[in-house]
């Protein structure tokens, strides 16, 4: 199984400013993507990130608002930019290994509240 | 597209109670489908999956059956205890090589009283 280190827990923030969470693996794993999950909602796909390529993302997410980074097989991140309170969620970054084809590993979310 | 549509909570039972959470889908192909659990302040967890048709995952006393004619994947357990008090989801894949990530349902607050 794959251990998934998620950063920040939680966080406040105010509204035209940023937010950068990290996800770091204990292993290389295939596949990483980032998650939102809104109040009383389902989680919902914001990209897939690619090691050493642009991440692909989901319709209604782009890159301006959403940057992400994979610099290797082990770690990535997601901003969130130019916040508002529409921003306010968790997210949550999860992976797929090398050997366990169809199972999804999660953090444990950062959720974010935008004042 | 796909979606996953399960039942509303929370659900609220007494500890030794019988669960079921109901889990309705819609896909293209022939998804494979999942239960995930997240536990006070805990990331997601997979709880169970099922490949095809008629497979019954199960796991922790927890079962579900892949049914394609209803397509559903309920979620049961014969006796709950107040530690399955969580949050339970019910997703699907519908890349049998797993490229892409998942379709979830909004989740069920399950909450157990001693």
């Amino acid at each position: 199984s794959a251990v998934i280190s998620q950063k920040p827990s939680r966080d406040i923030c105010q509204r035209g400013t940023s937010l950068t969470i990290q996800c770091q693996v204990d292993s290389q794993v295939t596949m990483m993507f980032w998650y939102r999950q809104q109040p009383g909602q389902s989680l919902t796909l914001i990209a897939t990130a690619n090691q050493g390529s642009e991440a692909t993302y989901e319709s209604g997410f782009v890159i301006d608002k959403f940057p992400i980074s994979r610099p290797n097989l082990t770690f990535s991140t997601l901003t969130v930019s130019n916040l508002s309170p529409e921003d306010s969620s968790i997210y949550l970054c999860s992976v797929r290994g090398f050997t366990t084809n169809e199972k999804l590993f999660f953090g444990s979310g950062t959720q974010l509240s935008v004042l | 597209g796909n979606s996953v549509t399960q039942m509303e909570g929370p659900v609220t039972l007494s500890e030794e109670a019988f669960l079921t959470i109901n889990c309705t889908y819609t896909a293209t192909g022939y998804p494979s489908l999942f239960w995930y659990v997240q536990y006070p302040g805990e990331g997601l967890q997979l709880l169970l999956k099922a490949t095809k048709a008629d497979d019954k995952g199960s796991n922790k006393g927890f079962e579900a059956t892949y049914r394609k004619e209803t397509t559903s994947f309920h979620l049961e357990k014969g006796s709950v205890q107040v530690s399955d008090s969580a949050v339970y989801f019910c997703a699907l894949s519908s890349l049998g090589g797993g490229a892409d990530g998942l379709t979830f349902g909004k989740g069920t607050h399950l909450i157990i009283q001693p």
